[in-house]
């Protein structure tokens, strides 16, 4: 069964700092990987999704990478900002129609 | 930019009562969703909706719960007898097509669900 941890799971940083986030599943046979945001009672915004034949993508100041081999993904946060403090979720692709399996996900604060 | 939409954004209801949650998913998106995310913890699948038919579902969605698309735009969740562990947050979800090579689910707001 297809369990994703993610670590740590919270971080406090100050604003600025290059930051990485980590995800770790434990069946490689994964489709794809996805990132989300989670703002306090909010619901989930879709950062980036990375394919099972990529090894990364990037958008902005985010950099997400897979290594299906070792089981893991992160989350490069660039010249963390005050407004990227969330709850950073990981999930992969399982199930024959695509039903995700999340992560229970990083709390980031980026102090100003 | 298409979005999905839910409603109601919060749904206080009494133990024992039914509640249907309403979703409204991205108008060309063929594959559906509902997930559940109670407190702290992580968001669980529930099941997933294609071709007007259940096409997987989780342990979670037992005989308590049916999902249904009743026209061509929404897509709602019912729990027909809600016990005080139903009480979480609920999200929809769509998808465009299911291939390996491109799979992004797009979510909701969701709905807060608490059982008194």
């Amino acid at each position: 069964k297809q369990e994703v941890t993610q670590i740590p799971a919270a971080l406090s940083v100050p604003e600025g700092e290059n930051l990485v986030l980590n995800c770790s599943f434990t069946d490689s046979a994964i489709y794809n990987l996805q990132w989300f945001r989670q703002d306090p009672g909010k619901g989930l915004t879709s950062l980036l999704l990375i394919q099972s034949s990529q090894r990364e993508q990037t958008s902005g100041r985010l950099n997400a990478s897979l290594d299906k081999s070792s089981g893991r993904s992160t989350l490069y946060i660039a010249a963390s900002q005050p407004g990227d403090s969330a709850t950073y979720l990981c999930a992969v692709y399982g199930g024959s129609q695509g039903n995700l399996i999340f992560g229970k996900g990083t709390k980031l604060s980026v102090k100003p | 930019e298409p979005e999905v939409t839910q409603t109601p954004s919060h749904q206080v209801t009494q133990m024992g009562q039914e509640v249907i949650l309403r979703c409204v998913p991205i108008s060309n998106h063929l594959y559906f969703y509902w997930y559940r995310q109670i407190l702290g913890q992580k968001v669980e699948f529930l099941v997933s909706f294609y071709n007007n038919e259940i096409s997987e579902k989780s342990e979670i969605f037992d005989d308590q719960f049916s999902v249904e698309r009743p026209d061509g735009s929404n897509f709602t969740l019912k729990i027909r007898s809600t016990k005080l562990e139903d009480s979480a947050m609920y999200f929809c979800a769509s998808k465009e097509v299911n291939t390996v090579t491109y799979n992004e689910q797009f979510f909701g707001p969701g709905t807060r669900l608490t059982v008194l």
